[in-house]
């Protein structure tokens, strides 16, 4: 069965780098979830969206955006990278009027440095 | 917002034996609450989930149970085995989905040889 893609699946940037993470929901998902998890922590909820419109922002600083296309891959942009941006950022989808069962992508480990 | 507390933070036990894990929520509105198994580095990977509606599920070796009244619920394992060894988080969903999960800080099992 097709699962969440995303891409890359390892990221080294340098401090006031930017980063773009890619992520393609399971087929017929219409929701997508951005989290991000750091070193021994659970995964903080950043942004979601729903039928490629903004659903709701969790912890999402500022110098992070994203975006969901009309063929529902979404894509989080991070600017002015801060060493403290360095963690596992998952992606996950789910059928909301099916049920909210979320499935998660195998992650990008972001390293700044 | 939702809250969820999560205890033990680690698990020791011995294989054969059983492992149990506690998680309360805030939100009476959380109708939701999926347990998630994650190795390290990896995905979170959903294990079993309950609705509100539903006092007890199982799956093999896997039950979960859920007291609305208390805003509790449990993930019991039965006949460890060493390969359970993980990370094990709760987690719960409200606001019809919009803002994805909120998930407790994570239990570490250790299965004992």
């Amino acid at each position: 069965a097709a699962g969440v893609i995303q891409s890359p699946r390892h990221l080294i940037k340098e401090k006031r780098e930017t980063a773009t993470l890619k992520c393609y929901p399971i087929p017929r998902h219409d929701t997508v979830y951005w989290y991000q998890q750091g070193p021994g922590q659970d995964p903080q909820f950043l942004i979601s969206f729903y039928e490629k419109m903004q659903s709701d922002k969790g912890s999402i600083p500022d110098r992070f955006s994203a975006q969901q296309f009309s063929d529902y891959h979404s894509e989080l942009n991070m600017s002015s990278l801060e060493l403290g941006d360095s963690a596992l950022y998952f992606c996950a989808s789910s059928s909301r009027d099916r049920g909210e069962k979320l499935f998660f992508g195998s992650g990008t480990q972001l390293s700044v440095l | 917002g939702e809250n969820v507390e999560q205890h033990p933070s680690t698990l020791s036990v011995q294989e054969g034996d059983s492992a149990v894990i506690k998680c309360t929520y805030s939100d009476s509105a959380s109708n939701y609450f999926p347990w998630y198994k994650q190795e390290l580095g990896k995905r979170p990977q959903l294990i079993i989930d309950i609705r509100s509606n539903v006092g007890e599920k199982k799956d093999q070796r896997i039950a979960v149970t859920l007291n609305k009244t208390a805003k509790h619920f449990s993930l019991h394992i039965t006949e460890t085995q060493p390969e359970d060894s993980a990370v094990y988080f709760c987690a719960s969903i409200s606001n019809g989905g919009a803002d994805g999960l909120t998930f407790g800080k994570g239990t570490h099992l250790i299965i004992q040889p």
